[in-house]
């Protein structure tokens, strides 16, 4: 079974930084074409808002305007692991972070979620 | 930002069928695939529909997806109290680059 488990969130002040890990199982990301990631972010009482995402080769990688020039998604295949690098962090990135097995566009969608991991920024 | 436009809300008595509706443009639902999530309270996200109108193995039948130009919609049959949840409908953007959300639903079971 496929599973995907984020962590690294926590207390930051404004202007700060986090990075937030994605360790998968049950999966080799090196092995498969289609396994990409995202990252989906839903603000205390909000909808949610897609983030980031990042090719199964690690070459393309996407941003929302939102984050664009202060986030930064990167994989590690040896580790089975994403990473979103925030920094010059506000307290509009206040949210739970989910992470996502994704195609990018493709047929299948984002089929395995994680739990989340909570970010808050506030001084 | 979301720039797929949902209702803010949907109920139906248990057994009655609910539509929702997901309008967006040219550069998203017209040009790409369409889902449908469902988030049940207090948990994370769960894809229902992938590829416009699949469903993902073991959703019932109950649920349905469909799209038309640059809309979608999104219908429960025979709705049922575990039902009650959010859903959210999304496709990509190729103008953004990136997927949109839409601004979710929330059904309710009378």
């Amino acid at each position: 079974e496929v599973q995907v488990l984020e962590s690294g969130g926590g207390l930051v002040q404004p202007g700060g930084s986090l990075r937030l890990s994605c360790a998968a199982s049950g999966l080799t990301f090196s092995t498969y074409g289609t396994d990409a990631m995202s990252w989906v972010r839903q603000a205390p009482g909000k909808g949610l808002e897609w983030v980031s995402g990042i090719s199964g080769s690690g070459r393309r990688t996407y941003y929302a305007d939102s984050v664009k020039g202060r986030f930064t998604i990167s994989r590690d295949d040896s580790k089975n692991t994403v990473y979103l690098q925030m920094n010059s962090l506000t307290d509009d990135d206040t949210a739970l972070y989910y992470c996502a097995k994704d195609s990018l566009g493709g047929p299948h969608g984002m089929d395995v979620w994680g739990q989340g991991t909570t970010v808050t920024v506030s001084s | 930002q979301s720039v797929l436009t949902q209702p803010p809300s949907a109920s139906g008595t248990p057994g009655q069928r609910v539509t929702i509706s997901c309008s967006g443009s040219g550069s998203n639902i017209a040009s790409s695939y369409v889902y449908w999530y469902q988030q049940l309270p207090g948990t994370a996200p769960k894809l229902l529909i992938f590829s416009n109108n699949q469903r993902r193995s073991g959703v019932p039948d109950r649920f349905s997806g469909s799209k038309s130009g640059t809309s979608a919609s999104l219908a429960i049959s025979g709705l049922r109290p575990e039902d009650e949840a959010d859903y959210y409908c999304a496709a990509w953007d190729g103008s953004l680059s990136g997927y949109v959300f839409g601004t979710g639903t929330k059904v309710t079971v009378l």
